[in-house]
């Protein structure tokens, strides 16, 4: 099982509020990503990235932002949440390397705005 | 960037049951992965494949890659309630071997 954190696993909060979901990894990849996911649905990327004080955003638009600071460290922030923003929110890591890298996921964020 | 298209979009069987999900792109992949979402959960990663016309057996779940490298299959030999849950492809996009596309997902059901 891959080591990779995200807190909270549930977040139910109001229009308007700034939140911060947390994602870390303690296998030392170097690149990471955060998926967007509604209930059954396919998975979009929102952010990723390659290394320290490396983002990027992804295929589907996001309003959120996210950092790297440090390798472990990948968190994603919504400066005003809103109902729209209601998703699963998925983060993934990889190794460096040639080739495709196989991605370890997190167990997922499930955020609700009210 | 890189698309496939992955069918059925849904799969109900009775237990015992073989099931089969198909990814397809129009054009060469490079190599294709395979994960699994149980209901609930967060995707795992079965498999990669990277040989044109590649199979690979993990217990009851064969994997194929086409000789052509444009199309890839799971199948599952007689399945069982702890198959239940969405199998996805997923390929490399956008010219870079980090990013991955995922298709939309077969979620399979067992009936038991």
């Amino acid at each position: 099982e891959a080591d990779i954190y995200q807190t909270p696993r549930y977040l139910v909060i109001g229009t308007g509020k700034k939140i911060t979901l947390e994602c870390s990894q303690t296998m030392g990849h170097d690149k990471m990503y955060w998926y967007q996911q509604d209930p059954g649905m396919e998975l979009h990327l929102i952010h990723y990235s390659y290394g320290v004080n490396s983002t990027e955003k992804g295929d589907l638009s996001s309003e959120s932002t996210v950092s790297r600071i440090r390798t472990e460290h990948f968190p994603l922030t919504l400066e005003s949440a809103r109902p729209s923003h209601t998703s699963q929110y998925l983060c993934a890591s990889s190794e460096f390397g040639g080739g495709s890298d196989t991605q370890y996921f997190g167990p997922g964020t499930r955020l609700t705005v009210l | 960037g890189q698309q496939v298209m992955q069918i059925p979009q849904y799969q109900h069987v009775q237990e015992g049951e073989d099931f089969t999900t198909y990814c397809n792109s129009s054009t060469t992949l490079s190599n294709i992965q395979w994960y699994k979402q149980r209901p609930g959960g967060h995707p795992v990663f079965l498999i990669q494949l990277v040989k044109s016309g590649e199979v690979k057996k993990q217990k009851r779940l064969t994997f194929q890659f086409g000789e052509a490298k444009k199309n890839s299959s799971l199948h599952i030999t007689a399945t069982q309630t702890t198959d239940v849950g969405t199998y996805f492809c997923a390929v490399n996009s956008g010219g870079s071997n980090y990013k991955l596309t995922f298709g939309k997902g077969t979620l399979l059901t067992v009936n038991p």
